[in-house]
């Protein structure tokens, strides 16, 4: 039974560009929410996909945007890269009834912004 | 503001010592979790809690939910090499969706 797929593993881009993440969430699990790790800290949730709507937002700009698949699957779209963008980008996967009770996290995509 | 305070952020300690972690907040979680990441990868959940007071064991690893639901503590007997990690609190809230992070404990076991 395949986890959370994240694909790319790792990507370099330039500031100003705009990169775009993918997810495929674990068989079974119906939401995706996407978390920024940056080195030596606990993720910052962005934002959580529900049912192809955008259902909860963390403290995010508006470069950053998402969406969700009929599939269950999503995107991470980020416009007009930082230097403070590089990060490791999770993606969470959860069903709707179990998502009290822990996140199937993929392997993430490590962006580095230069 | 909702955090998690997690401590001690750095801990090295020989095989075979006792060690425990603690994860502490003023807010009610409705259920708390404790994640172990490798470098590279994502967090991987260890366990959930989720009624005051509640114990789960998990082999030599001993998690416990505070009584108001505000705090944890992971607590490790006899350590050994392949629990060095980074380990990580999350709680999530009754209004919330999201998972609010501490900001990890690095634990080193030294053979």
């Amino acid at each position: 039974d395949a986890g959370v797929t994240q694909s790319p593993t790792h990507l370099i881009k330039t500031r100003g560009q705009q990169v775009t993440l993918r997810c495929s969430p674990k068989s079974g699990h119906d939401t995706v929410s996407w978390y920024q790790q940056a080195l030596g800290q606990g993720p910052q949730f962005i934002f959580q996909y529900y049912e192809e709507e955008e259902r909860q937002r963390g403290n995010f700009p508006d470069r950053f945007s998402g969406h969700q698949f009929p599939n269950y699957s999503s995107e991470l779209n980020v416009n007009a890269l930082l230097l403070g963008d590089s990060a490791l980008y999770l993606c969470a996967s959860s069903s709707r009834f179990s998502g009290n009770y822990g996140y199937t996290f993929g392997s993430g995509t490590r962006l580095t912004v230069v | 503001t909702q955090l998690l305070e997690q401590s001690p952020q750095f801990l090295s300690i020989q095989e075979g010592e006792n060690l425990t972690v603690y994860c502490n907040s003023s807010s009610v979680f409705s259920s708390l979790q404790w994640y172990r990441q490798e470098p590279g990868e994502g967090p991987v959940l260890l366990v959930t809690v989720v009624t005051g007071g509640e114990v789960k064991k998990l082999k030599r690893l001993t998690f416990q939910f505070g009584d108001a639901r505000k705090d944890s503590s992971l607590h490790i007997t006899a350590a050994q090499p392949g629990d060095t990690g980074l380990y990580l609190c999350a709680g999530r809230t009754d209004s919330n969706y999201q998972l609010i992070w501490g900001a990890g404990t690095k634990l080193i076991i030294k053979p």
